[in-house]
C-alpha cells in the first residue's frame, strides 16, 4: 500500500528540540522530492519544508529557517524534520507530504499523497 | 511570496445544489513554458489529511467524482460542486506550486444548509 505515516510529535517546552519521521511505503522513495506541512489548531495548511528525491536542495519557509532542518534516509525510505529551538507558534500537525512530478528531473507540483500527521505542542 | 485569497470563508447550500469557492493569487501561477497554471485544490474533513481534488487548476485527481471541477487561469481559479452531497462537508483550499514557498488559501469551510 501505498502511505506516508509520521510519528515523533511530543507534548515540550519553548527552547526544545524534537525530530519528527516520516516512513514511506509502497513507491520509489528516492524519485520523490517530499515536504513538510504543518496546521496549527484550528488553523489552515502552513508549507514548511521540501528535499529533493537525491538528498538535495533542502529548503525552508522564512519562519523555520535556521531552526528546522529537513533530510532524508532513502535506504530506509524515511524522511525527517529536525526541529530545534521550538517556539509555542511551531505547536501544529505536522504532515509529510509527497511532491508529485519526476524528481530526477526536478519536478515537484502539487502534493499527491499525505501522511495522516503528528502532533507538536510546544507549551510552557 | 504569492499570497492565495479564498472567498467566501464559508458556505452553506442544500443538499442538491452548486457550490463555489473563488481563489486569487497575487501573482499570475501560469508558466509560460507549458501553458499550464500551477494551482491545486486540496478536501480536508475534520480529523483527516487533505486530499487532493484538482490540480493543473483543472485536471481530477483519479477517484474524485465529477460533481467536483475547477477552472480559472493567471490569477483567478474556481472549485465548483455541481451537486453538494453530505459527504462534500469539509475545509477546501487552493495551493499554488508555481513557487516556493509553497503557499495556500486560508480555506473555505462548506457546510449543508
Amino acid at each position: 500500500e501505498v502511505q506516508l505515516v509520521e510519528s515523533g510529535g511530543d507534548l515540550l517546552p519553548p527552547g526544545g528540540s524534537l525530530r519528527l519521521s516520516c516512513a514511506a511505503s509502497g513507491f520509489i522513495f528516492s524519485s520523490y522530492w517530499m515536504h513538510w506541512v504543518r496546521q496549527a489548531p484550528g488553523e489552515g495548511l502552513v508549507w514548511v519544508s521540501r528535499i529533493k528525491g537525491d538528498g538535495t536542495s533542502p529548503t525552508s519557509a522564512d519562519s523555520v529557517r535556521g531552526r528546522f532542518t529537513i533530510s532524508r534516509d532513502n535506504a530506509k525510505s524515511t524522511l525527517f524534520l529536525q526541529m530545534n529551538s521550538l517556539r509555542i507558534e511551531d505547536t501544529a500537525v505536522y504532515y509529510c507530504a509527497r511532491g508529485s512530478g519526476i524528481s530526477g528531473e526536478n519536478y515537484d507540483w502539487h502534493f499527491d499523497l499525505w501522511g495522516r500527521g503528528t502532533l507538536v505542542t510546544v507549551s510552557s | 511570496d504569492i499570497v492565495m485569497t479564498q472567498s467566501p470563508d464559508s458556505l452553506a447550500e442544500s443538499l442538491g445544489e452548486r457550490a463555489t469557492i473563488n481563489c486569487k493569487s497575487s501573482q499570475s501561477v501560469l508558466h509560460s513554458s507549458n501553458n499550464k497554471n500551477y494551482l491545486a485544490w486540496y478536501q480536508q474533513k475534520p480529523g483527516q489529511p487533505p486530499k487532493v481534488l484538482i490540480y493543473w487548476a483543472s485536471t481530477r485527481e483519479s477517484g474524485v467524482p465529477d460533481r467536483f471541477s475547477g477552472s480559472g487561469s493567471g490569477t483567478d481559479f474556481t472549485l465548483t460542486i455541481s451537486s453538494l452531497q453530505a459527504e462534500d462537508v469539509a475545509f477546501y483550499y487552493c495551493q499554488q506550486y508555481y513557487s516556493l514557498p509553497r503557499t495556500f488559501g486560508q480555506g473555505t469551510k462548506v457546510e449543508i444548509k
